[in-house]
C-alpha cells in the first residue's frame, strides 16, 4: 500500500493565479480530510468528506472548494491564490470497516503565493 | 468549542534525559485522543490513541497517559532520533466525520 499520495511536492503561485492540489489513497477509506498547517501552529481543517460525492466545510474553507467524485480521490481547488494561502497543505483519510479512528496524512504540498 | 493546548512549545533534553509533554484539552465528549509524530518536512505519523480515562499506551521508549482534562506524553531515556514535533488532537463524539482538533504542538530536540 502507497497510503496516501499528494502532488505536487511543491509549488509557487502568482496571486490571482488558480490551481489543483492532488490527493489518492489507496487504503479504500471512507473519509477524506484536507488540512492546512502554519509554521508554530497545528492543523487547520480546511474541507472533508464522508463518501464519493459527500463534501462539507471545515474551520478554514474560504478560497478553497473541493470535489470527490470517488473513494480514492480527493483533489482541493484553489481560485484566485491570494499570500495569506501560502501554507503547508496536508490530505488525511480515515475509517474502514473494522479499523480505528485514527487518520493517516499524506506527505504534504508546501505551496508559496507571491 | 473543542480546543487542545499543548506545553512546552518546545523542549530541548540530553540523550537519556527523560521527561514529559503535556496536551489540555476541552471536548464536550471524547471518542479519542490522538498522539502524532512529525518529522520536519513531512506528514504526521500516528502513534498512539487513547479512548477512556486511565488508559495507556506504550512504543518503545514513549508511553501515552489519559485523564479527563489531560494527556501526557512521557519519553524515557530518549535517543536523537527521537527529536520531531509531536501533535496532539481530539476527536468529538458528538460530531462526525471522525474530525480532528489539533494543539499547536511540542517540538522535541534530543542532543547526543
Amino acid at each position: 500500500n502507497a497510503g496516501v499520495t499528494q502532488t505536487p511536492k511543491f509549488r509557487i503561485l502568482k496571486i490571482g493565479q488558480s490551481m489543483t492540489l492532488q490527493c489518492t489513497q489507496d487504503m479504500n477509506h471512507n473519509y477524506m480530510y484536507w488540512y492546512r498547517q502554519d509554521p508554530g501552529m497545528g492543523l487547520k481543517l480546511i474541507y472533508y468528506s464522508v463518501g464519493a460525492g459527500i463534501t462539507d466545510k471545515g474551520e478554514v474553507p474560504n478560497g478553497y472548494n473541493v470535489s470527490r467524485s470517488t473513494t480514492e480521490d480527493f483533489p482541493l481547488r484553489l481560485e484566485l491564490a491570494a499570500p495569506s494561502q501560502t501554507s503547508v497543505y496536508f490530505c488525511a483519510s480515515s475509517y474502514s470497516l473494522g479499523s480505528g479512528y485514527e487518520q493517516y496524512f499524506g506527505p504534504g504540498t508546501r505551496l508559496t503565493v507571491t | 468549542e473543542d480546543q487542545v493546548t499543548q506545553s512546552p512549545e518546545a523542549l530541548r533534553l540530553q540523550e537519556g534525559e527523560s521527561s514529559s509533554l503535556n496536551c489540555s484539552y476541552t471536548v464536550s465528549g471524547l471518542r479519542g485522543l490522538f498522539w502524532y509524530r512529525q518529522d520536519p518536512g513531512k506528514g504526521p505519523e500516528f502513534l498512539f490513541t487513547l479512548y477512556s480515562a486511565g488508559e495507556e499506551k506504550e512504543k518503545e521508549r514513549l508511553k501515552a497517559t489519559l485523564t479527563k482534562k489531560e494527556s501526557f506524553l512521557h519519553i524515557t531515556a530518549p535517543k536523537p532520533e527521537d527529536s520531531a514535533t509531536y501533535l496532539c488532537a481530539v476527536q468529538n463524539l458528538f460530531q462526525g466525520a471522525q474530525k480532528l482538533v489539533f494543539g499547536q504542538g511540542t517540538r522535541l530536540t534530543i542532543n547526543p
